[in-house]
């Protein structure tokens, strides 16, 4: 088993470019997640999906956009990134139930000039 | 909704001293209690973790302890090494709500020589 999976590892955006970060886990997880982690912010939610087809937003939605059209595939997307979208971002998966274990993708270092 | 407020934020410990870190949840419908552990440029891998039935668990020189009147648990780790040096979360999920595990903002722990 791989994991959790991220693609890219690292990028650098010019600010207004637009990019997709790609997260497939091959663990059969129902639930998917999209974290940023900023100096001292901890972990933040972006956005997350309890099954195919179906996203939530978390507590930092607004300027990214996602994406669940396989259950093993969770795409996070940046329209017209910003400087302040510079980031570490870790995707997850975890399967149903409260007892379950959260498993982390190794992160994408972004930067936005 | 569940708050996990986690305690310190940085922490030094002599190696081979202990080292504690405490958290605090507001759902008393919380029941799990992951932690995680993130090293220098890696995703967060789970070290530990107690159910709202078990007062204390312990795995080698990692325990946890949980007090669900005082909504408190804590993470002790002794006899403390270099390897030991990264940070640290916390994090509770709900029963009543196992779409989403909440997560404290992190300890960096500094294990010094």
């Amino acid at each position: 088993n791989a994991g959790v999976t991220q693609t890219p590892k690292f990028r650098v955006l010019k600010t207004g470019q637009s990019m997709t970060l790609l997260c497939a886990q091959d663990m059969n997880h129902e639930y998917m997640y999209w974290y940023r982690q900023d100096p001292g912010m901890g972990l933040r939610l972006i956005h997350y999906s309890v099954g195919e087809g179906t996203t939530a937003k978390g507590e930092v939605p607004d300027g990214y956009n996602v994406s669940r059209l396989k259950k093993q595939n969770f795409l996070l997307g940046l329209e017209s990134a910003a400087p302040s979208q510079t980031s570490v971002y870790f995707c997850a998966s975890r399967a149903r139930g409260s007892y379950n274990e959260q498993f982390f993708g190794p992160g994408t270092r972004l930067t936005v000039l | 909704g569940e708050n996990v407020e986690q305690h310190p934020s940085t922490l030094s410990v002599q190696e081979g001293d202990s080292a504690v870190i405490k958290c605090t949840y507001s759902d008393s419908a919380s029941n799990y209690f992951p932690w995680y552990k993130q090293e220098l440029g890696k995703g967060p891998q789970l070290i530990i973790d107690i159910r709202s039935n078990v007062g204390e668990k312990k795995d080698q020189r990692i325990a946890v302890t949980l007090n669900k009147t005082a909504k408190h648990f804590s993470l002790h780790i002794t006899e403390t090494q270099p390897e030991d040096s990264a940070v640290y979360f916390c994090a509770a999920t709900s029963m009543n709500r196992d779409d989403k595990i909440i997560f404290g903002k992190g300890t960096r722990l500094h294990i010094l020589p």
